[in-house]
């Protein structure tokens, strides 16, 4: 059981809007450390999709954008494309676990 | 081209050891620290171990603590995991992901390796 929680799954149809969460502690995403999303395609390594909270490298398109707040942070995606059908992970560091840590994942179907 | 190249995985017997390496190629190597990742086919990523640009500084969960070393070669431009007394739950691809970001507790993963699988069995 991951230290940060994820949706198992979530779905939405082309052009529609999804968010994912990410829940933490006070020992992680509460205690002011950055969260950075990952999303990896089938197949494929992971790949840095936002970081610091709502930064996103060159190249990942704006549709993508990060939030956080308190606990919990979130990635949403809008203009769904079925090119973003992929695992997505949240990824922090504990301060009790003295560690980085990742969410367990969430997959996100485009229906 | 900016990459990684994991090699050294395989089969192993429980109770074994392996040496990943990692050679990475494209940018200043010395300049940024350095991660493993791990990954369980159809499962999550876990963080394994964390090496400073200078090789200075190692961190490690409890998970693998005592068992697991990473070191590097800044001459050669490559990152290593020594891995023993590996359990069936060590069994995992492994990534080698190169780290960015001001402080320590900051740092995100911004390239990642294809990965090299481990596999623990008798």
């Amino acid at each position: 059981q991951s230290v940060l929680t994820q949706p198992p799954s979530v779905s939405g149809a082309p052009g529609q809007t999804v968010t994912i969460s990410c829940t933490g502690s006070s020992s992680n995403i509460g205690a002011s450390y950055d969260v950075h999303w990952y999303q990896q395609l089938p197949g494929t390594a992971p790949k840095l999709l936002i970081y610091g909270n709502t930064n996103r490298p060159s190249g990942v398109p704006d549709r993508f954008s990060g939030s956080k707040s308190g606990t919990s942070a979130s990635l949403a995606i809008t203009g769904l494309q079925a090119e973003d059908e992929a695992d997505y992970y949240c990824q922090t560091y504990d301060m009790r676990l003295s560690g980085r840590i990742f969410g367990g994942g969430t997959k996100l179907t485009v229906l | 081209e900016v990459q990684l190249l994991e090699s050294g995985g395989g089969l192993v017997q429980p109770g074994g050891s392996l040496r990943l390496s990692c050679a990475a190629s494209g940018f200043t190597f010395s300049r940024y620290g350095m991660t493993w990742v791990r990954q369980v086919p159809g499962k999550g990523l876990e963080w394994v171990s964390t090496i400073s640009g200078s090789g200075g500084a190692t961190y490690y969960p409890d998970s693998v603590k005592g068992r697991f070393t990473i070191s590097r070669d800044n001459s050669n431009n490559t990152l290593f995991l020594q891995m023993n007394s590996l359990r069936a739950g060590d069994a995992a691809a492994y990534y080698c992901v190169k780290a960015r970001s001001g402080t320590y507790e900051n740092w995100y993963f911004d390239l990642w390796g294809r990965g090299t699988l481990v596999t623990v069995s008798s």
